[in-house]
This record gives C-alpha cells, structure tokens and sequence, in this order.
C-alpha cells in the first residue's frame, strides 16, 4: 500500500508559467511533509517543508499548500525557471524527531522550457 | 562540510559476486538511512538507523541484503549474493535528529549482470 502518491509522473511548463505539483497521501497520522528536488546523478536535496498545523508555507519562488481534509498537498513553482527542471518527491513523515522515518513518492519529472 | 559521501559511485558486478556499498554521513548526524530507487518502484527506504542502532530494517528486500554502521562515521550495505533485479540506485542519507530534513549522497548506481 503505497502511502504517499504522486500520480502525475511528468509535468512540462513554459519558462515563466507556475508549475504545480501535486501530492497525496492515505495515512492521517502524517504531520510533517517535505519536498525534494533531484538533479540526474545526484541525490535529491530538500526544498521545502509544511507542518500539518499550517495550510501554507512560502519561500521565495516555491510555496507548498496543504489540504488535511483532503489529505493533499501541492507545490507551487512561480515563475518556473529552466533550472527548476528535475525530479521533485513528496515526502511525508510522523512526528518533528528524526529518529522516524519518511515515506517517498515516486516523483514528477519537471521539464521548464525555455 | 563534504555531504554524504558514498563510494562507489558506479559498480558493475556479476550475478553471484558480493556487493558492498559504504556511506559516510555528515559530521555530527545521528541518523542514517539507506534508500533504493528504481523505476518501478520509486525511492524506497531500506533501513534505518539512528545512534548506530538499526531501528527499522522492514523494507531490506531479503536476507541476501544486510547493512551495518559500526561508528558514527561509517555504514555500509551489503548484498549477497547479488542478482540482476538488485541492479538500481542505492542512496544514503543522514539527518540531525531535530531536523526534519535528510541530506543525501550522490548514490551507488549498481548494475549486475
């Protein structure tokens, strides 16, 4: 049973457009959610995270907005950049402690075209 | 800091041979964890460890896979005997406890043949 769903494998956008990525998950006892960027050859780097006691969580050109109700979340990319072309996991996790761990999704690939 | 670093960044082995990946974390990170990313499957945890103790280890595929963190400095993953459906990319990661946040390594890219 796959916890954390991303269900768009790929996403193309114009240089400049908003991306939008999108994120689901089934466990209701998640409280913390992260997104992750990856590069080809490398591994993937964190970009943002949301507590469940929020709805939204901006930095710069990325904001993450979460729907508990719907147990949805997105990723919001304004303006999207060439470089913003990579692979992008939701990430989904219990409690603010690392000792727990974090269940991935698949990922969406993102291409920005120039 | 260096990162995570992880060696080798490539191996290329053959059906049978034993397999052993090493990971380094960063300084000062008391969690460990060791992923596996393929196209069917996406990026799985494999096991985890925190304080050099192994905390959960449900998603080691089989008993052919076995992973150790003797220090604080040091893990390594280990598949024996490998087979060609081991064939991925084999990520670590570490993290501080109070962050949420994990760093990972570039990835050991095996193919077995």
């Amino acid at each position: 049973d796959q916890q954390v769903k991303q269900n768009s494998p790929s996403l193309s956008v114009q240089e400049g457009r908003i991306s939008i990525l999108n994120c689901d998950y089934t466990n209701s006892m998640f409280d913390y959610f992260l997104w992750y960027k990856k590069y080809p050859a490398e591994g993937p780097t964190f970009l943002i995270s949301i507590s469940s006691i929020k709805d939204k969580n901006e930095d710069g050109r990325f904001t993450v907005f979460l729907n508990k109700s719907a147990k949805h979340l997105s990723l919001h990319i304004v303006p999207s950049q060439p470089g913003d072309s990579a692979v992008y996991f939701c990430a989904a996790r219990q409690g603010n402690t690392n000792a727990g761990k974090s269940t991935f999704g698949d990922g969406t690939t993102l291409t920005v075209k120039p | 800091d260096a990162g995570v670093i992880q060696s080798p960044r490539h191996e290329v082995t053959e059906m049978g041979q034993e397999v052993t990946l090493r990971c380094k974390p960063i300084s000062g990170h008391n969690s460990l964890f060791w992923y596996r990313q393929t196209m069917m499957r996406g990026l799985e945890l494999l096991i985890y460890f925190n304080n050099n103790v192994p905390i959960d280890d449900s998603g080691m595929p089989e008993d052919r896979f076995s992973a150790k963190m003797p220090n604080a400095s040091f893990s390594t993953l280990k598949i024996q005997p490998s087979e060609p459906r081991d064939s991925a990319v084999y990520f670590c990661a570490s993290s501080f406890d109070r962050d949420l946040e994990q760093y990972f390594g570039p990835g050991t890219r095996l193919t077995v043949t």
